[in-house]
């Protein structure tokens, strides 16, 4: 079966530190990948996503980047984080297999202080 | 591109009441329509999906209803419990590769 694994749970934060959160999906090949992120109380904004190895699609201008070094492998990162990143940050995977069923990690709460 | 409006964005229900969410979509390309539900801490759960070539599915309390023609579809839990006290999201198929998601309805069943 198909899992996605998002890593750190929770991670706290300096102005203007760097960021790298982790995105793992074991089960399956050639999957597309999306980063969502959710301010408190609020909806589901699309960041990126990827149908493949070195290719992203940037949904809104921002202070973060992603990349997709292997098949099954997204990573979200910045140079230097403002207090305007902080909020919920979800990996998801969609199959080629699973039509168009899309399945979330459990997620980064990240905090800028 | 899509936009989808999601309706109420609170609501509260006695326990054993049922519970209905209702969403509009913009684009009439979009064929497949999916719900989650999301617990505090946690990444959003599929918990059904309907096509555009179906009317209505059921899944035990969970139901969704479709209307193509007015382009907007419902999220229906009867018989409500405590444990299904959530955010749920409903979402539209935009393209190949996205989602778009409504704002979310927060939904707490009272004892």
């Amino acid at each position: 079966s198909q899992t996605i694994h998002q890593w750190p749970a929770t991670l706290v934060q300096p102005v203007g530190s760097p960021l790298s959160l982790e995105c793992t999906v074991e089960g399956t090949s050639n999957p597309n990948l999306y980063w969502y992120r959710q301010a408190a109380g609020r909806g589901l904004q699309l960041l990126f996503y990827s149908v493949g190895i070195g290719q992203i699609s940037s949904e809104v201008p921002q202070n973060l980047s992603a990349s997709r070094p292997q098949d099954r492998q997204f990573i979200l990162s910045s140079k230097k984080l403002l207090l305007s990143d902080s909020g919920f940050y979800l990996c998801a995977w969609r199959g080629r297999g699973s039509g168009e069923k899309l399945f979330f990690g459990s997620g980064t709460q990240l905090s800028v202080l | 591109g899509e936009n989808v409006e999601q309706h109420p964005s609170t609501l509260s229900v006695q326990e054993g009441d049922s519970a209905v969410i209702k969403c509009t979509y913009s684009d009439s390309a979009s064929n497949y329509f999916p719900w989650y539900k999301q617990e505090l801490g946690k990444g959003p759960q599929l918990i059904i999906d309907i096509r555009s070539n179906v009317g209505e599915k059921k899944d035990q309390r969970i139901a969704v209803t479709l209307n193509k023609t007015a382009k907007h579809f419902s999220l229906h839990i009867t018989e409500t419990q405590p444990e299904d006290s959530a955010v749920y999201f409903c979402a539209a198929y935009l393209n190949d590769y996205k989602l778009s998601f409504g704002a979310g309805t927060t939904v707490t069943v009272r004892a």
